[in-house]
């Protein structure tokens, strides 16, 4: 099955750019996610790449896929406070009868005032 | 619609008791799912349905878990004979087609 996995911890300072960075095993994954969630909170749906795209751009947020390598990265410009908390990779593969999708740990971001 | 709901937020029970949990998902979207997630983990796969059809089951759901989407629109999970193991938080989510997936605020289940 799918195996995805993000490093677990990353430190910034604010007003630089945090990237977090995700491999995947799955060469057939579709859609691949960046999700956010704060403490004690549900998943809020940060950007999505299909994975027919390189890059993806949305405000802040930079997304990067590199197929050949499994590599999928978020880049978060200008990282504020509020940006601290945990991050997911998520990648969705369909087919041979799954649907899943697959999460990665989680990357806790932390940003230092 | 304002996104996944589900409901309760929160559920403490004692062990040996069943709980049942309830999801509604963004009204178009027939695609749904039920992940769980331990504290420090992300979340894991539980099952999905497509309309009506429970089309997948992980192996994490033992014969102590079922879950039912009758008429295609919410669906609900329910956990038999509560284990202190079963402690987690229970996410929901939905979409449609091949669009982002979208998930509820989550029940967090506690067993005592």
């Amino acid at each position: 099955g799918e195996d995805v996995e993000q490093s677990l911890f990353l430190s910034v300072r604010e007003g630089d750019s945090s990237v977090i960075n995700c491999t995947y095993t799955d060469s057939s994954s579709t859609y691949l996610y960046w999700y956010k969630q704060e403490p004690g909170a549900g998943l809020q749906l940060l950007t999505y790449i299909f994975s027919n795209m390189d890059m993806k751009q949305d405000q802040r947020l930079t997304v990067l896929l590199n197929k050949k390598d499994k590599h999928l990265s978020l880049r978060i410009a200008d990282t504020q406070t509020g940006d601290s908390a945990i991050y997911f990779c998520a990648v969705l593969v369909i087919g041979a009868g799954s649907y899943q999708l697959t999460f990665g740990k989680g990357t806790k971001l932390s940003v230092i005032p | 619609d304002t996104g996944v709901s589900q409901n309760p937020r929160h559920k403490i029970t004692k062990r040996g008791q069943n709980v049942t949990f309830r999801c509604d998902p963004i009204s178009e979207h027939n695609r749904l799912y039920w992940y769980r997630q331990t504290l420090g983990q992300g979340p894991e796969f539980l099952t999905y349905f497509q309309n009506e059809a429970q089309l997948e089951k992980s192996r994490l759901l033992s014969d102590r878990f079922s879950a039912e989407r009758p008429k295609g629109s919410f669906s609900t999970l329910e956990i038999q004979r509560t284990e202190q193991g079963d402690s987690a938080m229970y996410l929901c989510a939905s979409r449609t087609g091949n669009t982002e997936a979208f998930f509820g605020q989550g029940t967090r289940l506690t067993v005592v």
